[in-house]
């Protein structure tokens, strides 16, 4: 299964809403999760099963879709959610994850 | 505390052998999905492998038939034996809990550590 994430690449401001998509070349059900990565650092999950949020994960990210189209969203944007976001689908074997969408801090 | 160590990296040369391994705290590997994950310099992830509890393994295709995921129970580690690595195979390797709970999503990764083949 092919995940295609969209932006590659964004630039955005504090306190500005943020949403990365994700689709599946095929339909995942909800087995779609998302993680943050800083550089020089581990993946952290931010998002399971499309929407559910991880205990200690900030509010401002949350997480939607079902079947083949998923996003995330980052409400109100803070200068420490700079990194590069990445889902990952646990549907079917092998498992996959996206690209990967840069999120910069202007 | 849950934590995941890995170890093992190094410099190889084409054609060449590496074993790295993990080191399981608060984690019982022989009761987990456990899976390596690698990222290339500059690069995304890429899934490598995954160990059920029940010892299936799994592969990506771009490892198999080259890579053997194992764990040690007794001392509570996973294992991932890359044989006849090429220049692509250079990356960081992640291991990681895939959580039942969170519908097989990883919530516990490692530091990583890192394979140079050249």
């Amino acid at each position: 299964i092919v995940l295609t994430q969209s932006p590659d690449f964004q630039s955005v401001t504090p306190k500005e809403e943020v949403t990365i998509a994700c689709r599946a070349s095929q339909s995942i059900g909800r087995s779609l999760h998302w993680y943050q990565q800083k550089p020089g650092q581990s993946p952290k999950l931010l998002i399971n099963y499309a929407s559910q949020s991880l205990s200690g994960a900030p509010s401002r990210f949350s997480g939607s879709g079902s079947g083949t189209d998923f996003t995330l969203t980052i409400s109100s944007l803070e200068a420490e959610d700079a990194a590069t976001y990445y889902c990952h689908q646990s549907s079917s074997l092998p498992f996959t994850f996206g690209q990967g969408t840069k999120l910069e801090i202007k | 505390e849950v934590q995941l160590v890995e170890s093992g990296g190094g410099v190889v040369q084409p054609g060449g052998s590496l074993r790295i391994s993990c080191a399981a705290s608060g984690i019982p590997v022989s009761r987990s999905y456990m899976s390596w994950v690698r990222q290339a310099p500059g690069k995304g992830l890429e899934w490598v492998s995954v160990i059920y509890s029940a010892g299936n393994t799994y592969y990506a295709d771009s490892v198999k038939g080259r890579f053997t995921i194992s764990r040690d129970n007794s001392k509570n580690t996973l294992y991932l034996q890359m044989n006849s690595l090429g220049v692509e195979d250079t990356a960081v390797y992640f291991c990681a809990r895939d959580n039942d709970q969170y519908f097989y999503a990883m919530d516990v990764w490692g530091q990583g550590t890192t394979v140079t083949v050249s």
